[in-house]
């Protein structure tokens, strides 16, 4: 099956800096990525997500790009605030199966 | 208001004891999953399901069972063959299930405790 594996587990930026979140799968035929953030005390919520036929997205402050010849994908938060601070998973997922696969997480702490 | 609704939101069980968690939502979603949440393991599929009558088995299925006898409806039953049951458990559903994208919509969670 599938294994996601993602880096760093905590991730301390000051505010206005940039944070990069990385994982890496294991299927080479999965082709669907996406991230979730999860504020302190509430649910998971998705923020951006890529197919596998793109190499990066982006959505205002935030962008995730995806190498598949090695396998990983990143997520970019560019000018960094408090209020981006909460845990963030990737996921991956193959055609044929409606699961998800998750990171074990980042917690991002954005001091001010 | 559409969503997932979870309860209870904290449960206490006393060893031995099965409890069960509700899951019910309202966005017409054929697909609903179960995961659990620890501190540093990410989440975790215990079940899922993407038609009524019809349910599949996760990573973490032990010690765990479901029904999905209504399309709006997939409740978790935590056995007592569940050796570490205390944790944050997650339901969510998706819309589609013939494909493998798609946003995955979240409840607010229930957290089990085991006295």
């Amino acid at each position: 099956g599938e294994n996601v594996e993602q880096h760093p587990s905590t991730l301390s930026v000051q505010e206005g800096d940039s944070a990069v979140i990385k994982c890496t799968y294991s299927d080479s035929a999965s082709n669907y990525f996406p991230w979730y953030k999860q504020e302190l005390g509430k649910r998971p919520q998705l923020i951006i997500d890529i197919r596998s036929n793109v190499g990066e997205k982006k959505d205002q402050r935030i962008a995730v790009t995806l190498n598949k010849t090695a396998k990983h994908f990143s997520l970019h938060i560019t000018e960094t605030q408090p209020e981006d601070s909460a845990v963030y998973f990737c996921a991956a997922s193959s055609p044929g199966y409606s699961t998800l696969t998750f990171g074990k997480g980042t917690m991002l702490l954005v001091s001010p | 208001d559409g969503g997932i609704t979870q309860s209870p939101k904290y449960l206490f069980r006393k060893e031995g004891q099965n409890v069960t968690l509700s899951c019910e939502q309202n966005l017409n979603h054929d697909a609903m999953y179960w995961y659990r949440q620890d501190p540093g393991q990410g989440l975790r599929l215990i079940y899922y399901s993407q038609i009524v009558n019809d349910f599949q088995k996760g990573d973490i299925a032990e010690g765990y069972s479901v029904s999905r006898e209504k399309k709006e409806s997939f409740p978790l039953t935590v056995t007592s063959a569940q050796k570490n049951p205390t944790a944050f458990y997650l339901c969510a559903s998706r819309t589609r299930t013939d494909a493998n994208t798609g946003e995955l919509f979240f409840g607010e969670g229930s957290r089990l405790t085991v006295l």
